[in-house]
């Protein structure tokens, strides 16, 4: 079945640092894969994602991530914090068609 | 509507009750998803519609749980007999399908916070 895996539950930066969060997946096959956010008291909202069109994906609020195939990661970065960031931020995987497969989130925090 | 509704907001409720949470999802979207949110479990996945049929029912975690779509859009999510272990937030999404260029491009409601004490 296929997965994904979140390292960190909890990720703290300085506002203007660079913010990375980490997701690997396991996949047989190169899947979809996303990133989606939630802020407190709200839905999920989808903040970019892959389907092997190319490697480096743009997202919306300045975010990207970048498919490896060889380290199965779909890291999520963004070059400068702005407290506006802080929230919850899931990766998923798409088993084909149908569910998503959501990690179990990385709450990120920034310090002014 | 221009997002997904979902109601009610929160709910609680004692345990043996049962619940009815409801999902309007967006004008058009025939996929529609519900996902359950709680402390230290991460989002997991209880059912999917492709219009009125629900083939993947997989994520439901006991005979307790049953949901139901009618005319392809509003969906109730059941729980009877409530446990204490139901306390969750109850996310619906909707995308316009399950398959093709929007597969996982789910848009969420915020949820209905179940509190069963």
């Amino acid at each position: 079945a296929q997965s994904v895996t979140q390292l960190g539950s909890h990720v703290s930066v300085s506002e203007g640092a660079l913010v990375l969060l980490r997701c690997n997946y396991s996949s047989s096959v190169p899947p979809y894969l996303f990133w989606y956010v939630q802020y407190p008291n709200q839905g999920l909202q989808l903040l970019l994602k892959y389907t092997s069109a190319a490697t480096l994906v743009k997202g919306i609020n300045g975010f990207e991530a970048e498919f490896k195939k060889s380290e199965t990661s779909f890291h999520l970065t963004k070059p400068s914090a702005h407290m506006s960031d802080a929230a919850e931020y899931f990766c998923a995987v798409s088993r084909g068609a149908q569910k998503l497969v959501f990690g179990q989130g990385t709450r990120l925090t920034i310090n002014p | 509507g221009a997002g997904v509704s979902q109601s009610p907001s929160n709910k609680v409720t004692e345990k043996g009750k049962d619940v009815e949470l409801r999902c309007d999802p967006i004008s058009g979207h025939t996929a529609l998803y519900w996902y359950r949110q709680s402390l230290g479990q991460g989002l997991e996945f209880l059912i999917y519609f492709q219009g009125n049929s629900a083939p993947d029912k997989s994520g439901l975690p006991s005979d307790r749980f049953s949901a139901e779509r009618t005319g392809g859009s509003v969906s109730t999510l059941t729980i009877q007999r409530t446990q204490q272990e139901d306390s969750a937030v109850y996310l619906c999404a909707s995308s316009l399908a399950a398959s093709g260029p929007n597969t996982g491009e789910l848009f969420f409601g915020e949820g209905s916070r179940l509190t069963v004490l």
